[in-house]
């Protein structure tokens, strides 16, 4: 069974920084990897995707990396800002060669709280 | 338009009550989702339908009942639901089953009483 770890739980930091946001996964037999943000009561937005083939993504400040051997990915963001504080998730996808029971799954991480104060 | 809409945004139900959750895209996407996400805790998969027919069901117990109208729509139906179901119902799509991208609805916040 996948699992997905985000570490930290909770980060803290002061406008201006660059931070990196950490997911782990244990079976290394993904389809691809997701990057989300959810603002508190809201919907999740998809930021990133990574394909299983692919090492990394970017999107303006945003870079996302997969070593998949490694099973992990990182959110790298540069240059913080207040507008971007929320829960980041990240979540794998289920590859199809996985018995076929898993395709079209997602399994998520618990999440990172980021709070970027001015 | 690439929005995934919910509604409603809110509902409060009792117990005995039946009631029906919403969700609308037109983006053309042939695989929907539904996901129930507890606070403070990530999105748990319920359903996932492709191409109109109900691919996966988390063992979900039977008081909840997706339907697949057509490639637009998704409704899930609620009927006897207990307090521990209250949640955000989380709707979402993606051009496949493969999680091409998925866009989530901003959710319907259940409170069961």
């Amino acid at each position: 069974k996948q699992e997905v770890t985000q570490i930290p739980a909770a980060l803290s930091v002061p406008e201006g920084e660059n931070l990196v946001l950490n997911c782990s996964f244990t079976d290394s037999a993904i389809y691809n990897l997701q990057w989300f943000r959810q603002d508190p009561g809201k919907g999740l937005t998809s930021l990133l995707l990574i394909q299983s083939s692919q090492r990394e993504q970017t999107s303006g400040r945003l870079n996302a990396s997969l070593d998949k051997s490694s099973g992990r990915s990182t959110l790298y963001i540069a240059a913080s800002q207040p507008g971007d504080s929320a829960t980041y998730l990240c979540a794998v996808g289920g590859s199809s060669n996985a018995g076929g029971t898993s395709y079209g799954k997602l399994t998520f991480g618990q999440g990172t709280i980021l709070t970027v104060h001015p | 338009d690439t929005e995934v809409t919910q509604t409603p945004k809110h509902l409060v139900m009792g117990m005995t009550n039946k009631k029906s959750l919403k969700c609308e895209q037109h983006m053309g996407h042939r695989a929907m989702y539904w996901y129930k996400q507890k606070a403070k805790k990530p999105p748990e998969l319920m359903f996932v339908y492709s191409y109109e027919k109900l691919s996966i069901n988390e063992s979900v117990p039977s008081r909840f009942s997706p339907e697949c109208p057509n490639s637009s729509l998704l409704n899930l139906h609620l009927h006897a639901l207990q307090p521990e179901d209250s949640a955000l119902y989380l709707c979402a799509s993606s051009r496949d089953r493969s999680n091409e991208k998925l866009f989530f609805g901003s959710g319907t916040q259940l409170s069961v009483l």
